[in-house]
This record gives structure tokens, sequence and C-alpha cells, in this order.
């Protein structure tokens, strides 16, 4: 079975601008959920999708949105870029909503955003 | 509401030595307690979880952690840690049931120097 597939691995934009991260979770699963880390912060949960609704939202700013596929594909967008954003996204799958009852989450290997 | 706190951001240890990862939460209420791993440049992977019944926990990799309610403390332990357990180890904490978000402690990066 094929693992969660986040796409590009690397990415390098100038504050202002948007941005777009994919993530494929394994098949079979329905829940895609966002985190941000960061050196100093840690893991920051952004937002969870299950069957194309968002479920659990963190604290982040509206520029920070997210959608999921029928295909239970996911797409994170940040618009209007800062210097803080730079950061590794990561997203993490699961057969039902949440990330913390009996089924563990499978995460991908993250995209690491670089803000100049 | 709950937190974690993992009491070592770093951790160096020599290869064949034991070694063990502290973290403590914060809960007025049950709660499920896990541990994940992540490698350099690799996401996160579960290494264990507590959920239930018997406080030592057996994981993959040959950790192992002890659930302590009366501490509140869910400790990561190795008896003999080798190079390719050098890693990001995090603690995480959610209420029972589905449908719960993790609330993640800030990490331990564990060293294993030869």
């Amino acid at each position: 079975k094929a693992g969660v597939t986040q796409t590009p691995r690397y990415l390098i934009k100038t504050r202002g601008q948007q941005v777009t991260l994919s993530c494929s979770p394994i098949s079979g699963h329905r829940s895609v959920s966002w985190y941000q880390q960061t050196p100093g912060q840690g893991l920051q949960f952004l937002f969870e999708y299950f069957s194309e609704t968002q479920r659990n939202k963190g604290n982040f700013p509206g520029r920070f949105s997210g959608r999921q596929f029928s295909n239970s594909r996911s797409e994170m967008n940040v618009s209007t870029l800062e210097l803080g954003d730079s950061a590794l996204y990561l997203c993490a799958s699961s057969p039902i909503s949440g990330q913390g009852g009996n089924s563990p989450l499978h995460f991908g290997n993250g995209t690491r955003l670089t803000v100049t | 509401a709950q937190s974690v706190t993992q009491l070592d951001s770093q951790v160096p240890v020599f290869e064949e030595a034991p070694v063990e990862l502290r973290c403590n939460y914060s809960s007025s209420v049950s709660v499920y307690l896990f541990w994940y791993v992540q490698y350099p440049n690799q996401g996160l992977q579960l290494l264990l979880k507590y959920l239930s019944g018997s406080t030592l926990v057996k994981g993959i990799n040959g950790f192992e952690a002890e659930f302590n309610k009366s501490q509140t403390s869910f400790h990561l332990r190795k008896p003999s840690v080798h190079i390719s357990d050098t890693a990001e180890y995090f603690c995480a904490v959610s209420l029972p049931g589905n449908n719960r978000k993790l609330i993640w402690g800030l990490g331990t990066s564990l060293a294993v120097n030869p």
C-alpha cells in the first residue's frame, strides 16, 4: 500500500505570494490533517478534513485554508506569504475522523516551504 | 484543557546505553497517550500508544513506555540504543474516543553517538 504522498518536497516563495501544497492520503483513508512544524513552536495543528468537510481547525489566520476532494486528496493554500510561514508542512491521513483515537496518524514526509 | 511537557529538549547518549525520554501531561480526565518518532527528513510515525489496560506498553524498534497515572507521566524507554535511533521524539495526548485532536509536546531530540 502506498504511503501518504506530499508534493512538492521543497518550495521557495517570496513574501506576498501564495502557495498550494498537495497531499494524497493512503488509499481508503478519508481523514487528512495538516500541521505546521517549526523548531520553536513544534507541531501546530492547522485543520482536518474528513469526507470533504472541515472537521477541526487550529488557531491560524484566514490566510491558511484547505480543501478536500472526493478522492480524499487534500490541498492546503497559504495566501500573502510572510517570512514566518517558513516551515515544514506535514499532512497525515487516517481512516477515521480525529487524530487521537484508536487509529494512528500516517504522516507524509512533508513540504519544506521557505519564504524569502 | 490538556497539555503535554517533554522535560528534555535534547538527550545525547552513547550507542548501546539505555535511554529514557520524559513526558508529563496535564488533564483532569482520562486520556489517550502516544509517542511518535520523526527520523531526519521524514514525517512522523507511531511508536506506541496507551489507550487503556496494562500500564506498560511495548512499541516498535524495542521501545516501551509506562503510564503512571499518579505522576501523570508517560516516559519512553529503550534498554540499548542504536545509531539508527537518532531522531526527534514526540509525546502527544488526546481525550478518549474518536474525533479528537492531539495535543503535542515540543519534542525531544535524541542523538546517539558511537
